[in-house]
């Protein structure tokens, strides 16, 4: 099974700073199937990128994704007051722990 | 508006069974993959359950393998998970979730786009 390991756990950043987002794969992995979440307290996950760096419905372009084999990120180019949250990586069967990005 | 709603989630004793129910509407049901994902209280998301379209595909997380059966009723827009010898660590928010992808003959999903807002199983003496 392939495990997925974020980094940072969590990151302190300001409105409008930039946050990048890491995730790991124990193995190569599909650009295909590499998804990203967001997730606010008592709300149901969000997508945001799939296919590594496709943006879900929706998303605005402040949020973007890269990567391939077994290194990839999502940015957040500006951080707006609404972005803090927690962010999942996903690829079938397996997400990742999670990144909490929380206001410094 | 496309919608997942979870149904079915309480209190339950080790052991014994619980079944649960997600309704979609707003979208195609049986164009789609569906999935079940869990989120135990304060941690993180873990994938439980997919099923194809047709049901011709399925797949389990192994932590369920063998203890969980997933099923969907096309005709009723229903997507099912039948949860047995439940355990205190299956105590989570159970999420069902729609494939991004329409007509996959696989569970394997490339994304989630349309999520519930769960139903709640305790597990408990």
């Amino acid at each position: 099974e392939i495990v997925l390991t974020q980094s940072p756990g969590t990151l302190s950043l300001s409105p409008g700073e930039r946050a990048t987002l890491s995730c790991r794969a124990s193995q190569s992995v599909s650009s295909s199937y590499l998804a990203w979440y967001q997730q606010k307290p008592g709300q149901a996950p969000r997508l945001l990128i799939y296919g590594a760096s496709s943006r879900a419905t929706g998303i605005p372009d402040r949020f973007s994704g890269s990567g391939s084999g077994t290194d990839f990120t999502l940015t957040i180019s500006r951080l707006e007051p609404e972005d803090f949250a927690v962010y999942y990586c996903q690829q079938p069967r397996t997400f990742g722990q999670g990144t909490k990005v929380e206001i410094k | 508006e496309v919608q997942l709603v979870e149904s079915g989630g309480g209190l339950v004793q080790p052991g014994r069974s619980l079944r649960l129910s997600c309704a979609a509407s707003g979208f195609t049901f049986d164009d789609y993959a569906m999935h079940w994902v869990r989120q135990a209280p304060g941690k993180g998301l873990e994938w439980v359950s997919g099923i194809s379209w047709n049901s011709g595909s399925i797949g389990y997380a192994d932590s369920v393998k063998g203890r969980f059966t997933i099923s969907r009723d096309n005709a009723k827009n229903s997507l099912y998970l039948q949860m047995n010898s439940l355990r205190a660590e299956d105590t989570a928010l159970y999420h069902c979730a729609k494939d991004i992808t329409r007509g996959s003959l696989s569970y394997f999903s490339y994304a989630f786009d349309i999520w519930g807002q769960g139903t709640m199983v305790t597990v408990s003496s």
